[in-house]
């Protein structure tokens, strides 16, 4: 049983574009909802995460919006750059236990 | 601040053959967890460690694979007997608190 669905499988964008990827969860313990970058050969790296008490979280050109009612949450990558390209994971968790990962982004941004 | 270190890099193995991953993570960090993640897919969570403590084993396959946290700090995976299906990268993570998780570079483990 898949807790975290992630979508698209991949994402091709524009250098300056809006990325943007999706996730849905079942679970409603869950109460931390993190967002991952993975470059090839390295581990994920946190790159923002958001919890349940606020409807968006901004940091830079990375924004996560969370719609509690349905259960979804997304990340959205402003002004997109060549150095963006890699995996994004999002995942989410019950109080810092039960990590779970989505199946992943691989997003290309083309020059 | 050094990062989450794990060592061997890369491991080639026999199926059947056993396999140990050692990871150090992060200097003060009380949690630690052990993760799978297939080619193509998300980690996977197999076990989380409060300290010496094992917080979540519940997608360990028991049968093969355990993991134990000596003191408190550094820590290691086994898997006796492997199989085929066990090819993947090991990561290791730590968290100062629940939540905040930073990863190794991993162990990339083949099965032949």
């Amino acid at each position: 049983q898949q807790q975290v669905k992630q979508s698209p499988q991949s994402l091709i964008v524009q250098k300056g574009g809006i990325s943007i990827i999706n996730c849905a969860y079942e679970n409603t313990a869950f109460d931390y909802f993190p967002w991952y970058q993975q470059f090839p050969g390295k581990g994920p790296a946190l790159l923002i995460a958001i919890r349940p008490d606020v409807s968006e979280k901004k940091e830079g050109r990375f924004t996560i919006s969370f719609n509690k009612s349905a259960k979804q949450f997304s990340l959205h990558i402003m002004d997109s750059q060549p150095g963006d390209s890699a995996t994004y994971f999002c995942a989410a968790s019950n109080t810092g236990n039960q990590f779970y990962f989505g199946t992943g982004t691989s997003l290309t941004v083309i020059p | 601040e050094a990062g989450v270190a794990q060592s061997p890099r890369y491991k080639i193995i026999e199926k059947r053959q056993s396999v140990a991953f050692w990871c150090n993570p992060i200097s003060g960090h009380a949690t630690l967890y052990w993760y799978q993640q297939i080619l193509g897919q998300g980690p996977k969570l197999l076990i989380q460690f409060q300290n010496n403590g094992v917080v979540d084993d519940s997608q360990l396959p028991k049968d093969r694979f355990s993991a134990e946290r000596l003191k408190g700090v550094d820590s290691t995976l086994k898997i006796q007997p492997a199989k085929l299906e066990d090819s993947a990268v090991y990561l290791c993570a730590s968290s100062l608190i629940t939540d905040t998780q930073y990863f190794g570079p991993g162990t990339r483990l083949t099965v032949l």
